[in-house]
């Protein structure tokens, strides 16, 4: 089956670790996305790339890090620089960037940082 | 920027009732596209209706229905025949006709009453 996966579901850190949250599409999307949620903010993007290689900032990619060595993963990184990691993480793909195409969600990681 | 406002945080309805959410946004271009995405407890986005803003006709997908006002800049959803499984948190979504970015509204909860 064609699909986004986010693993593992529930991560667990303690404050001052980096931690890396794994996303994987085999759908063939060009385009990646990682968005963050929280209780009453909606989704905020992260980061996002359109093509392997590249990437470019969101509305709130302090403290976050990503890398895009491969069209079907797209890991994200936050690092301890964010003063605020505990969220929902879910990760996005869709056809392109370069006209509209709705985008296709991951199962998301909760992030809990202690 | 785009914004998008959803000022229902919460709704409620009865089953089999008809139930409509609003969404407000705010852009000055004049080609777009906007959705409409349900996540359930299970936290999994899905899509549940996609508009393009060339369009005059109100999309449909069975009892999920739209009403869109461009010059209002309004894009509502109406769910007839309410279920259970409607019950879920609903997001509102933007994106330029460049579709480099999608803008979510901070979602409605919507409960359905047996």
């Amino acid at each position: 089956d064609g699909g986004i996966t986010q693993s593992p579901k529930y991560l667990f850190r303690k404050e001052g670790q980096n931690v890396t949250l794994s996303c994987e599409q085999n759908l063939n999307h060009d385009a990646m996305y990682w968005y963050r949620q929280d209780p009453g903010q909606g989704l905020r993007l992260i980061y996002y790339s359109q093509i392997v290689n590249d990437f470019q900032k969101g509305d709130i990619a302090e403290g976050y890090s990503v890398s895009r060595e491969k069209k079907e993963s797209f890991p994200l990184t936050v690092t301890s620089a964010q003063k605020n990691p505990t969220a929902f993480y879910l990760c996005a793909s869709s056809w392109g960037t370069q006209t509209a195409y709705e985008q296709y969600f991951g199962p998301g990681t909760r992030l809990t940082v202690t | 920027a785009q914004t998008v406002t959803q000022s229902q945080p919460e709704m409620s309805v009865q089953e089999a009732e008809t139930v409509t959410l609003s969404c407000t946004y705010d852009t000055s271009e004049s080609d777009y596209y906007l959705f409409w995405y349900k996540q359930p407890p299970s936290r999994q986005m899905i899509l549940v209706i996609r508009q393009e803003a060339y369009k005059q006709q109100n999309a449909t997908e069975n009892r999920f229905s739209v009403n869109f006002q461009k010059a209002a800049k309004s894009f509502s959803l109406k769910i007839s025949d309410s279920q259970l499984g409607d019950a879920a948190m609903y997001f509102c979504a933007f994106e330029s006709n460049t579709g480099n970015q999608f803008y979510f509204g901070t979602g409605t909860s919507l409960t359905v009453i047996p």
